[in-house]
């Protein structure tokens, strides 16, 4: 099947620091990928749509110049976490939908990275 | 407002041993309904997908079922084994885009020796 890879798998980091985190369509392109975040025993929480070659789009009450996200390519995006603070420590998971039948009621699978543990000291 | 809602939260049974989990949900418009495990610090893996037309299917030993009058649907775990602890979580994605998620919060499963 799809696979979907993010570097770093962890990283611990200074408050006040950014941090990159990238994720990788690995034999399928993706025009678009979804990046979420997920706090300790809690559900995934969708904070953006990352588009190759257009802004992403960010959910509500997520800040965009705090989140910035790049889609540079069809088969990477970036987020980088700007000026780090201890409560954006968390777990951030990427997800790309493979190419085929796209659109409304898809049954395109989506496919997940294996999540970025970020703890900011 | 969209929501998916899991019980129990947390399960612990022996190895060997069968459980369900159960998903309620509230969207609309409803496109599919899938079941992810996520074993812990690793991304969502999917278990099954079904569509509003589907009321059960398989794989392997998971077996989901889906009510679309009731809005529930259920996962079944056969003959428990101890690599099937994880979070088991239900999504239900929304009619009205491109791969719109709502996520439920999960079942933590432990299965113990």
């Amino acid at each position: 099947g799809a696979v979907v890879s993010q570097h770093p798998s962890r990283v611990i980091c200074k408050s006040g620091t950014s941090v990159k985190i990238e994720c990788r369509s690995l034999d399928f392109q993706a025009t678009t990928m979804f990046w979420y975040r997920q706090f300790p025993k809690k559900s995934l929480m969708l904070m953006a749509t990352s588009n190759e070659g257009s802004k992403a789009t960010y959910e509500q009450g997520v800040e965009k110049d705090k989140f910035l996200i790049n889609h540079a390519s069809l088969t990477l995006s970036t987020l980088t976490v700007t000026s780090a603070h201890p409560e954006d420590s968390s777990f951030y998971i990427c997800s790309a939908p493979p190419p085929g039948l796209a659109g409304v009621g898809s049954l395109n699978e989506q496919f997940f990275g294996p999540g970025t543990r970020l703890t900011v000291l | 407002k969209n929501q998916v809602e899991q019980s129990p939260q947390s399960l612990i049974i022996l190895e060997g041993k069968n459980c369900t989990l159960q998903c309620n949900y509230t969207v609309s418009p409803f496109s599919n309904l899938r079941w992810y495990k996520q074993d812990t610090g690793r991304g969502p893996v999917s278990l099954t997908i079904m569509t509003f037309s589907e009321n059960t299917k398989s794989n392997g030993r998971y077996t989901a079922t889906l009510d679309a009058d009731t809005k529930q649907s259920s996962l079944h775990i056969t003959a428990s084994q101890l690599s099937d602890s994880a979070s088991y979580i239900c999504v239900v994605s929304v009619n009205t885009g491109f791969q719109k998620l709502v996520f439920g919060t999960g079942t933590r499963l432990l299965v113990s020796p």
